[in-house]
C-alpha cells in the first residue's frame, strides 16, 4: 500500500498569507502526527490525533497554527498569517497506534518570503 | 531540550570505513528509534528497537536500556549512506511525542 502522502510538496508564500498543508497517512492507522523541522535542525513536535481527536497540541507554537482531521484519516495543518520564522519543512507521521513505529510523509517545504 | 544527545554531530568517513554514531538518553524508555533523512527528503525508520541488537544489511543497532545508550553501525560504508541519522525515542513513555536527537550528519566520501 502507499506510505504516507503530503502536499504540496513545496509552498511559498507571502508573509500575512494563510496556507493550508494537507497530510494522507496511512490507511487504518489511528495515530497522526505533525512536526517543524526548520533548516539544520531536527523535527520538534507540533500535534498528535488519535482518530479525529485532537489529544495533544502542546508543540503549536502560536495560535496562528491550526490543525484538523475530522474524519480521523486525512489532516490538514492551517497556518495564518505566515511570519518568515515559519519557514520550515513540515512533517506529516502515521502509526497505528502511539507506541508503534512512525511513517513519516516526504514532507512540505514552507518558504514565507 | 536536550533528553537525546548524539555524537558526533557531522561525520566525514572515506568509503569503506565502519562507522560509530552514539545516542544517550535520560528518559527512561521501552524503545528506541533510528532514522535516516536524505538531503532535501522525508525520514526512513531504520530500526525499532528495545534490547540488545537488530542487524538489516551492512546497518548494525545496538541499545543497552539500562546504561540509557544507543549505537548505530555502519559496516563497509559506500557514499549511498551520506544522509542525517536520527535517534529518537518515542511515546508513550515521551507523552504524545517523539524526543528528537540534533542528528548525525554523515558525509562518505567514494
Amino acid at each position: 500500500g502507499a506510505g504516507v502522502s503530503q502536499s504540496p510538496r513545496y509552498k511559498v508564500a507571502k508573509r500575512g498569507q494563510d496556507v493550508a498543508l494537507r497530510c494522507d497517512p496511512i490507511s487504518g492507522h489511528v495515530s497522526l502526527f505533525w512536526y517543524q523541522q526548520a533548516l539544520g535542525q531536527g523535527p520538534e513536535f507540533l500535534t498528535y490525533f488519535q482518530n479525529e481527536a485532537q489529544l495533544d497540541k502542546s508543540g503549536l507554537p502560536s495560535d496562528r497554527f491550526f490543525a484538523e482531521r475530522p474524519e480521523g484519516s486525512v489532516s490538514t495543518l492551517k497556518i495564518q498569517r505566515t511570519q518568515q520564522e515559519d519557514s520550515a519543512v513540515y512533517l506529516c507521521a502515521s502509526s497505528r497506534d502511539r507506541a508503534t513505529e512512525q511513517y513519516f510523509g516526504p514532507g512540505t517545504r514552507l518558504t514565507v518570503t | 531540550k536536550n533528553e537525546v544527545e548524539q555524537s558526533p554531530q557531522n561525520l566525514t568517513a572515506q568509503e569503506g570505513e565502519f562507522i560509530t554514531i552514539n545516542c544517550s538518553y535520560s528518559v527512561g524508555i521501552s524503545a528506541l528509534h533510528w532514522l535516516q533523512q536524505h538531503p532535501g527528503g522525508g525520514i526512513v525508520s531504520l530500526f525499532m528497537l528495545s534490547s540488545g541488537k537488530k542487524k538489516h544489511g551492512r546497518l548494525i543497532a545496538t541499545i543497552n536500556i539500562q546504561e540509557k545508550h544507543s549505537s548505530l553501525h555502519i559496516t563497509a560504508s559506500h557514499p549511498r549512506d551520506s544522509a542525517v541519522y536520527i535517534c529518537a525515542l518515542p511515546p508513550p513513555n515521551t507523552g504524545n511525542q517523539f524526543y528528537f536527537g540534533t542528528g548525525t550528519s554523515l558525509t562518505v566520501i567514494p
